[in-house]
């Protein structure tokens, strides 16, 4: 049982470059959310999924694409990647209970030059 | 919206010594979740703690426990007996109870640092 994977764990991109963070979990998790994290900002919402073909914007979804096309997978992506796109990406994924506990990936490191 | 306000941004304590942190909350709704979170340096989220809004008795586990005031709209963790190994990041987040909305909304964090 591997949890919440990610991948890469860090990625140097250039200004106006693509690229897609990959997500998977093993545990059947309907719900599955990306983060990201910026210095004094906590973790902020980008996108999230309820279930295989639904997804949904969080507070901060500009320049990201997101898509689910199967329990397992929840992949983000960069269309054109900008210098205010540098953070660090959390994959989230938990039962769609609300009192269950949401389990983290390990985090991407982008940064874009 | 619902807003999480975490105003110590950095804390210190002394290993085995008590410290307390500071969370407060904005909401409308009546019933919701709470959480602690913790990351060490690892980068891992590791979830420490959890509330019901709807119980009156904080929860506990092991050294951790919170102080929880529904009507104040606060939700503060204290950790006792510290350990060096806590010396980490620690988020406070809330989750609303109702509706099509999951998502957990985050604090900013306070930086513990436990001195030995």
């Amino acid at each position: 049982n591997a949890g919440v994977t990610q991948t890469p764990k860090f990625q140097v991109l250039k200004t106006g470059q693509s690229m897609t963070l990959q997500c998977a979990q093993d545990m059947n998790h309907e719900y599955m959310s990306w983060y990201r994290q910026d210095p004094g900002m906590g973790l902020r919402l980008i996108h999230y999924s309820v279930g295989a073909g639904i997804t949904d914007q969080g507070e901060v979804p500009n320049g990201y694409n997101v898509s689910r096309s199967t329990t397992e997978d929840f992949p983000l992506r960069l269309l054109s990647a900008a210098p205010s796109q540098t953070s660090v990406y959390f994959c989230a994924s938990s039962r769609l209970d609300r009192s269950y506990e949401q389990y983290f990936g390990p985090g991407t490191r982008l940064t874009v030059t | 919206a619902q807003t999480v306000t975490q105003s110590q941004p950095e804390m210190s304590v002394q290993e085995a010594e008590t410290v307390t942190l500071s969370c407060t909350y904005d909401t409308s709704e009546s019933d919701y979740y709470l959480f602690w979170y913790k990351q060490p340096p690892s980068r891992q989220m590791i979830l420490v703690i959890r509330q019901e809004a709807y119980k009156q008795q904080n929860a506990t586990e092991n050294r951790f426990s919170v102080n929880f005031q529904k009507a104040a709209k606060s939700f503060s963790l204290k950790i006792s007996d510290s350990q060096l190994g806590d010396a980490a990041m620690y988020f406070c987040a809330y989750r609303s109870a109702k509706g099509s909305n999951y998502k957990l909304t985050f604090g900013k964090g306070t930086l513990l640092t436990v001195n030995p």
